[in-house]
């Protein structure tokens, strides 16, 4: 079963509120990734956990502040965000990241949010 | 650096209609891996195929057929007979050999019309 599940599936928030995105695999992945997508436009890659430990951001504003409890786990804290950061947010896991391996990237269906 | 271009950014077709969804990549590395996902209006990136650099044999998956050409560092996409479901964006992208960077290109967005 190759299923990635994201909460909320749509946020609203003010720039002063704080606000957590979550994201949930049970395949025994030990890969997870945070991609921001704007409308009409290619993911983008924010941060790469591996083994539970941050090993790629992609020089995100630190108001975005990623978290990973455990293996199966990602979370994505939000603090006085701008209305530019409004996107959908995409969570994706693979068996593995680096070292050669090649694997695939499966996705959950995202976290549309609004910044007012 | 690693690029990937999807020339057509959209394509209007009618139910039935063969369609091909172009994608051209460039990169360093002499092994890699080329992916295309699909994303319906609902949002989630839908794993399609993977294809890795070392294997150009052709893949057929019912209406899905994917053309890997080393020579043109070309990865196209074939959707034969299509339906009004196909409708979606298509991305194109390529994994480099360490594994740890995916890149897409910009997408082709897809109408299938009844």
């Amino acid at each position: 079963d190759t299923e990635v599940t994201q909460t909320p599936k749509h946020l609203v928030m003010g720039m002063t509120n704080k606000k957590s995105l979550k994201c949930e695999q049970h395949m025994g992945h030990r890969a997870m990734y945070w991609y921001k997508q704007k409308a009409k436009k290619p993911p983008e890659l924010m941060f790469v956990y591996s083994y539970e430990k941050l090993s790629i951001n992609e020089s995100v504003p630190s108001r975005f502040s990623p978290e990973c409890p455990n293996s199966s786990l990602l979370n994505l804290h939000l603090h006085a965000l701008q209305p530019e950061d409004s996107a959908l947010y995409l969570c994706a896991s693979s068996q593995g990241a680096g070292g050669g391996a090649s694997e695939t990237q499966y996705f959950g269906p995202g976290t549309r949010l609004l910044v007012l | 650096a690693q690029k990937v271009t999807q020339a057509q950014t959209e394509i209007s077709v009618v139910e039935k209609e063969d369609v091909t969804l172009d994608c051209v990549y460039e990169t360093r590395d002499t092994t890699y891996y080329l992916f295309w996902y699909k994303q319906p209006p609902s949002g989630e990136l839908v794993f399609l195929i993977r294809r890795n650099s070392f294997d150009e044999q052709n893949e057929i998956s019912g209406r899905y057929s994917w053309n890997f050409q080393k020579s043109t560092s070309s990865f196209n996409f074939t959707i034969t007979a299509s339906q009004v479901v196909d409708s979606a964006v298509y991305f194109c992208a390529l994994l480099n050999n360490a594994g740890n960077m995916l890149t897409f290109g910009g997408g082709t967005r897809l109408m299938v019309k009844p």
